[in-house]
């Protein structure tokens, strides 16, 4: 069955700095991986998604994720964090063949230190 | 700027009563999915529809709870009768057609039951 793992439930960085949360994922058939944002008192935004082409996937305000089968890893990265990403980020696996839902992980919720 | 409308955006009512919440698809999506979002629980998805059939719907408590799609244009997703319990935040997103999973989501109804 296809799940995914987000290592930290909470993440802080300091403004300038990168950013990294951790995804794992596990999955049955070669997946689609998708990482969402949510920023307060709203729903979840697509910050980017990964089909099975490129492996570096470029998303949203600077984001981007590299799928890594070897480690069943999909890490979100971003070189330099603003106040402005202060929010929970999900991570998200599809279940596959023509069943359209996807499962998502519990959220890692990302401080930006001043 | 298609979006996915959720109404109404804020529901108070008492332990008994009946709580009707309603979505508007994104026009051309064909899949439509309701998730309840808790500090406890995080994300579960409740049910989920495809060309307004419903495919999925068991995470969904089906004493109190149903979700219907009158039409391409509608779905809802009624409470009756309401608990404290389910004092939650309840989205509801929809997907293209073919597309990987990728959900569109609303910007949430916040149920408080007292």
């Amino acid at each position: 069955a296809q799940s995914v793992t987000q290592l930290g439930s909470h993440v802080s960085v300091s403004e300038g700095a990168l950013v990294l949360l951790r995804c794992n994922y596990s999955s049955s058939v070669p997946p689609y991986l998708f990482w969402y944002v949510q920023y307060p008192n709203q729903g979840l935004q697509l910050l980017l998604k990964y089909t099975s082409a490129a492996t570096l996937v470029k998303g949203i305000n600077g984001f981007e994720a590299e799928f890594k089968k070897s480690e069943t890893s999909f890490h979100l990265t971003k070189p330099s964090a603003h106040m402005s990403d202060a929010a929970e980020y999900f991570c998200a696996v599809s279940v596959g063949g023509r069943d359209d839902k996807i499962i998502f992980g519990k959220g890692t919720r990302l401080h930006i230190l001043p | 700027d298609a979006r996915v409308t959720q109404t109404p955006r804020h529901k108070v009512t008492e332990m008994g009563q009946e709580v009707t919440m309603r979505c508007q698809p994104i026009l051309g999506h064909n899949t439509v999915f309701w998730y309840r979002q808790t500090m406890m629980q995080g994300l579960e998805l409740l049910a989920y529809f495809r060309n307004r059939a419903p495919l999925d719907d068991s995470g969904m408590p089906k004493d109190r709870f149903s979700a219907e799609m009158p039409d391409a244009t509608l779905a809802t997703l009624k409470i009756q009768p309401s608990e404290p319990r389910d004092s939650a935040v309840y989205f509801c997103a929809s997907g293209r057609p073919g597309g990987p999973g990728e959900q569109y989501f609303g910007p949430g109804t916040r149920l408080t039951v007292t």
